[in-house]
C-alpha cells in the first residue's frame, strides 16, 4: 500500500495563478481532509470530505476549492494564488473523522 | 468551540533525560478523541496514539507514555530516557464526536534532544 500520496512535493506560483494539489489514498478510507501548516500555527483544516460527492469547509476555506468524485482522490484547487497561501499543505485520510488520520508527505507551496 | 493548547513552544533536554509534553484541551462534547502526532525534521506527520474520552487508563508504549486526566482536561505525553531520534515537533489534537470538522491541533511543541 502506498498510503496517502501527494503531488507535487514543491511548487512555486506567481500571484494570481491557479493550480491543483493532488491527493490520493489506497486504503479505501471514506474521510479525507486538507490542512495547511504555517510556522507557529499548528495545522488548520481547509476542507474535508466524508465520502465521494460530499465535501465541506473547514476553518480556513477561503481561496480554495475541492471536489471528491472518487473515494481515492481529493484534489485541492487554488483559484487565484496569493502570498498568504504560502504554506505546507497536507492531505490526510481516515476511516472516519474521529479515527486517526494518516497524512501524506506534504506539498511546500510558495507564492511570490 | 474545541481548542487545544500546548503551552510549551520549545523544550530542550539532554539525552537520557525524561521529558513531559503538556496538552490541555477544551470541548463541550462528552464524547471526544485525543491524538498525538510526531513531526520529525523530515516533515512527515506520524500518528502516535488515539484515546477516547471514556478511557482514562494511562497508556505505555516502550519509552512513550500518556497520561489522560479528564478532571484537568489534560492529555500529557512523557518520553522516558529520551534519545536524539526523539527530536521533533509533537502535536496534540482533538476531535469531537458531535462536531462536524476534522482534527483541531495545538500549535505544537518543538522537542530538542541534545547528545
Amino acid at each position: 500500500n502506498a498510503g496517502v500520496t501527494q503531488t507535487p512535493k514543491f511548487q512555486v506560483l506567481k500571484t494570481g495563478q491557479s493550480m491543483t494539489l493532488q491527493c490520493a489514498q489506497d486504503m479505501n478510507h471514506e474521510y479525507m481532509s486538507w490542512y495547511r501548516q504555517d510556522p507557529g500555527m499548528g495545522l488548520r483544516l481547509i476542507h474535508y470530505s466524508v465520502g465521494a460527492g460530499i465535501t465541506d469547509q473547514g476553518e480556513v476555506p477561503n481561496g480554495y476549492n475541492v471536489s471528491r468524485s472518487t473515494t481515492e482522490d481529493f484534489p485541492l484547487r487554488l483559484l487565484s494564488a496569493a502570498p498568504s497561501q504560502t504554506s505546507v499543505y497536507f492531505c490526510a485520510s481516515s476511516l472516519s473523522r474521529t479515527y486517526e488520520q494518516y497524512f501524506g508527505p506534504g506539498t511546500r507551496l510558495t507564492v511570490t | 468551540a474545541q481548542k487545544v493548547t500546548q503551552a510549551q513552544t520549545e523544550i530542550s533536554v539532554v539525552e537520557k533525560e525524561d521529558v513531559t509534553l503538556d496538552c490541555v484541551y477544551e470541548t463541550r462534547d462528552t464524547t471526544y478523541y485525543l491524538f498525538w502526532y510526531k513531526q520529525p525534521p523530515s516533515g512527515e506527520l506520524v500518528f502516535l496514539i488515539r484515546r477516547n474520552s471514556f478511557d482514562e487508563q494511562n497508556e505505555i508504549s516502550g519509552r512513550y507514555s500518556w497520561n489522560f486526566q479528564k478532571s484537568t482536561s489534560s492529555f500529557n505525553f512523557t518520553i522516558t530516557a529520551s534519545q536524539v531520534v526523539d527530536s521533533a515537533v509533537y502535536f496534540c489534537a482533538l476531535s469531537e464526536q458531535g462536531g462536524a470538522d476534522g482534527l483541531t491541533f495545538g500549535k505544537g511543541t518543538h522537542l530538542i534532544i541534545q547528545p
